[in-house]
């Protein structure tokens, strides 16, 4: 079956644009996590839903970054006023049900430039 | 505030050698840890998740043990093959406060020579 799907797989931008991510989870997946990972850093937890909302929002990094989920199913995130220390790969995962036991099944990512 | 660390950030061997692949971690209150693994320009696939009752988790050639209260797990791969060449990740999910996040070391990067 389908894996969890993300896109664009590259994304160049300009300093002060605005971007959009999108993941597609794998169907019936009801939890959909966004991570960060920038270059010779760890991945970086940003945002959790659990169907449409978000119980977790402690990792994004600036009110810059936002996200939302509509349906229980796919998720955006959006960068508003990108700056260049937003360059970096986001990985979205989902998982069938809570993070507690269920494993996470990534993306391939985006790769996000910002020049 | 759970740190995880992963030691050596890189690793050469010959194929055929077995090998261990090093994570620890702060605080031992953790729910369960998880190996993934990380090919360029892919995302992370799962490998092993050890709950915090389980001391170990076989997949293949893979094994990997957990000890909480020492804060260390290892991921052991025997008779390593040129496919292995990845990177290595161990993240770890805490109990309480956020629900949502695993704590992700920085990796292990593996090359396998032929």
């Amino acid at each position: 079956g389908a894996g969890v799907s993300q896109s664009p797989s590259n994304k160049v931008t300009e300093k002060g644009k605005d971007v959009e991510l999108r993941c597609d989870p794998i169907s019936g997946h009801t939890a959909l996590y966004w991570y960060r990972q920038s270059l010779g850093q760890g991945l970086e937890f940003l945002i959790y839903f659990q169907g449409n909302s978000a119980p977790d929002k402690s990792g994004l990094p600036s009110d810059r970054f936002s996200a939302e989920r509509t349906g229980g199913s796919v998720s955006t995130l959006t960068i508003q006023r990108t700056q260049q220390e937003d360059s970096a790969v986001y990985l979205c995962a989902s998982s069938l049900q809570g993070p507690a036991k269920n494993i996470q099944y990534f993306g391939a990512g985006t790769r996000l430039s910002v020049l | 505030k759970q740190e995880v660390t992963q030691i050596p950030a890189a690793l050469s061997v010959p194929e055929g050698e077995n090998l261990v692949l090093n994570c620890s971690f702060t605080d031992s209150a953790i729910y369960n840890l998880q190996w993934f693994r990380q090919d360029p320009g892919k995302g992370l696939t799962s490998l092993l998740l050890i709950q915090s009752s389980q001391r170990e988790q076989t997949s293949g050639r893979l094994n990997a043990s957990l000890d909480k209260s020492s804060g260390r797990s290892t991921l052991y791969i025997a008779a390593s093959q040129p496919g292995d060449s990845a990177t290595y990740l161990c993240a770890v999910r805490i109990y309480g406060g956020s629900q949502g996040n695993l704590i992700f070391g920085k990796g292990t990067k593996l090359s396998v020579k032929p």
